[in-house]
């Protein structure tokens, strides 16, 4: 079955660095646009980047632009999402998602990521 | 670019039918699809209606969705009523310069 890993989530200082990884199993990664979507602690839903199935385009929320980038390894099967400039906004769950047709389908369990002096 | 509005909270008595609305604030809501996502607690998201009134397979029937240009809204409603619909509900959608945009979020209270 299809499976999203993520990984690399943890606590950090404010102006810091992280990086994230999702493995992607039982689907042909190659073929699927990848998101990153996140959640503040008790807080709803947020898109924060997007990366076509080959890397050709990006896409980021003008709250994380310029701070992170994503990435992507298809023979590896993996998403990145490498984070710069932490601040304590940041703080939340990172979900690894897959596009269908501008539409988030399969999440993964997702990885927390803490901001925090 | 575009904000979705939903209502913050909503309750309903089992077996009963729920409506959850979702409003465009700028933009036409036939313009790009709308969909609805389910996260219970401690679990991710999972997608409930696509397209605007697609239902993945495993979804029951007991979820749809609709839009209505005059209002500028989606709705995703929710009969027979069950404890185990109780959970937070999103709406999605997208368009070439907001890119992807999610509502604030229901929670849909199981009385």
């Amino acid at each position: 079955q299809v499976q999203l890993v993520e990984s690399g989530g943890g606590e950090v200082q404010p102006g810091r660095s992280l990086r994230l990884s999702c493995a992607a199993s039982g689907i042909t990664f190659r073929n699927f646009g990848m998101h990153w979507v996140r959640q503040a602690p008790g807080k709803g839903l947020e898109w924060v980047a997007a990366i076509w199935h080959d890397g050709s385009n990006k896409y980021y929320a003008d709250s994380v632009k310029g701070r992170f980038t994503i990435s992507r390894d298809n023979p590896k099967n993996t998403l990145f999402l490498q984070m710069n400039s932490l601040g304590v906004e940041d703080t939340a769950v990172y979900y690894c998602v897959t596009d269908r047709s501008d539409a988030f389908d399969m999440w993964g369990q997702g990885t927390m990521v803490t901001v925090s002096s | 670019n575009f904000m979705l509005t939903q209502p913050h909270s909503v309750s309903e008595s089992p077996g009963k039918t729920v409506t959850i609305s979702c409003t465009r604030s700028s933009g036409s809501i036939a313009g790009n699809y709308v969909q609805w996502y389910q996260q219970r607690p401690g679990s991710s998201p999972t997608t409930v209606i696509y397209a605007d009134d697609q239902r993945p397979s495993g979804v029951p029937d007991r979820f749809s969705g609709s839009i209505d240009s005059s209002s500028n809204s989606a709705s995703l409603s929710i009969s027979g009523l069950k404890s185990e619909d109780e959970a937070d509900y999103y709406c999605q959608s997208y368009d070439s310069s907001s890119l992807w945009v999610f509502g604030g979020g229901t929670r849909l209270t199981v009385l």
